[in-house]
């Protein structure tokens, strides 16, 4: 079974600055996809970035990008010039492809805090 | 607005009873997922159903039944409630694996 695990229960950070939440994840596939999903006090699940295993380069979405090191099982996101609106949780989700049919697996989360 | 609806949006009801989520994909989308996240809690894959048979089942308990129809549309069935199933119970759909996930705006049931 695949596995996701975020070890920041809580960031803060404060207002342009650039913070990076954690995440590791396991698994025994070659072929899966990588996501980070927000979710703001509405509670609101918002796609942030997406990566694909089987592509090296790290994947880049304006303010937000990931580093991908697939040996080590790690994909983490760094938010650069934060804002008010980034305060919110922060979760990791994992696709396995294959026979998963799309099923993702979430990390508990990180909660960002940004300071003005 | 995500294209993924989600009603009722709130939901208040008395432990025994029985209720029904509903939940309308994103246009084009075949696939529908059911998560649960309960107070400050991840998210707990409960089902998937694809172009209106089930895919994969999670933690998803006995007294709890879902269904997508024809028209893609899919409910979420919850009986005999109880105090802990109150929670935040999101819809959300895919065109494929590799993009992810729309959600909708997910319903708020309190079990009383």
């Amino acid at each position: 079974a695949q596995t996701v695990t975020q070890s920041q229960p809580e960031m803060s950070v404060q207002e342009a600055e650039t913070v990076t939440l954690s995440c590791t994840y396991d698994t025994s596939e070659s072929n899966y996809y990588l996501f980070w999903y927000k979710q703001p006090p509405s509670r609101q699940m918002i796609l942030v970035i997406r990566q694909e295993a089987y592509k090296q380069q790290n994947a880049t979405e304006n303010r937000f990008s990931v580093n991908f090191q697939k040996a080590a099982k790690s994909f983490s996101l760094k938010i650069s010039d934060s804002q008010l609106g980034d305060t919110a949780m922060y979760f990791c989700a994992f696709n396995a492809g294959g026979t998963s049919y799309g099923k993702l697996t979430f990390g508990q989360g990180t909660i960002l805090t940004v300071h003005p | 607005d995500s294209g993924v609806t989600q009603t009722p949006k709130h939901l208040i009801t008395a432990t025994g009873q029985r209720v029904t989520l509903r939940c309308s994909p994103r246009s084009g989308d075949l696939s529908v997922y059911w998560y649960q996240q309960s107070l400050d809690q991840g998210l707990q894959f409960l089902i998937q159903y694809y172009n209106g048979e089930e895919r994969a089942k999670g933690n998803i308990l006995e007294r709890f039944s879902a269904q997508q129809f024809p028209d893609l549309h899919s409910e979420l069935n919850l009986s005999s409630l109880e105090l802990g199933d109150s929670a935040l119970y999101f819809c959300a759909s895919s065109v494929d694996q590799g993009r992810g996930y729309t959600f909708g705006s997910g319903t708020r049931l309190t079990v009383v």
